[in-house]
């Protein structure tokens, strides 16, 4: 089956600017998680949805940072404006349902830079 | 709220020899547990899990962890380690309450030297 798709897979972009990522998770799957990878540390979740309900948008810097997933099936992660300490990988990654226990798969990420 | 720590952040073994890497977690139930492998380039890919019953958990490519309650930790293990199991390692925990998302460790890289 195809994997977890993410685009684009590199961007870099000036500070104050405005960028957005893709994401398609595997078909059938109804939870979609986006994270945060800073360079040097793990993964953190910045939202999860489940179908296109948001479960979790906790650590999610909504003055800057949004999400959605129409539909319930692929997602758009916006940044407006950008700061410089929003350079970092963004992961998407989708599981068949709600839970910890589900493994949830990864897509390759795209990694933003900002200047 | 649950938390991980990977002490090491880089290690280095030699090809052909065994490898442990280690996980510490804080939670206040009994956790679910992950090893996910990052490769250069690519996305998080699951190792192996535990979240109940035997201890010793095996998973893909040789691999296996050992759940430690009195410890906190998640250990895992290798006896043989080949060139391509360089990559990050990432430990996490998950919660079995509420919106039930992962915790990530920071992660640590593994060096193979030939």
């Amino acid at each position: 089956e195809a994997g977890v798709a993410q685009s684009p897979r590199y961007k870099i972009i000036e500070k104050r600017q405005s960028v957005a990522f893709w994401c398609n998770p595997i078909s059938g799957h109804a939870t979609l998680y986006w994270y945060q990878q800073i360079l040097g540390q793990g993964p953190k979740l910045l939202i999860q949805f489940q179908n296109n309900g948001v479960v979790d948008d906790s650590q999610l810097p909504k003055d800057r940072f949004s999400a959605e997933r129409l539909k319930g099936v692929d997602s758009t992660l916006k940044i407006q404006p950008a700061k410089l300490e929003d350079s970092a990988v963004y992961l998407c990654a989708s599981s068949p349902t709600r839970g910890a226990l589900n493994t949830q798969y990864f897509g390759p990420g795209t990694r933003l830079t900002v200047l | 709220a649950q938390s991980v720590t990977q002490p090491d952040i880089h290690i280095t073994v030699s090809e052909g020899a065994s490898l442990e890497l280690r996980c510490n977690y804080s939670y206040g139930a009994t956790p679910y547990l992950f090893w996910y492998v990052q490769s250069p380039g690519q996305g998080l890919q699951l190792l192996l899990k535990y979240f109940s019953g035997d201890t010793l958990v095996q998973g893909i490519k040789g691999f296996e962890a050992e759940f430690k309650r009195s410890q906190s930790s998640f250990n895992l293990r290798k006896p043989s380690v080949h060139w391509s199991d360089a990559a990050e390692y990432f430990c996490a925990v998950g919660a079995i309450q509420g919106a039930q998302k992962l915790v990530f460790g920071q992660g640590t890289r593994l060096t193979i030297n030939p």
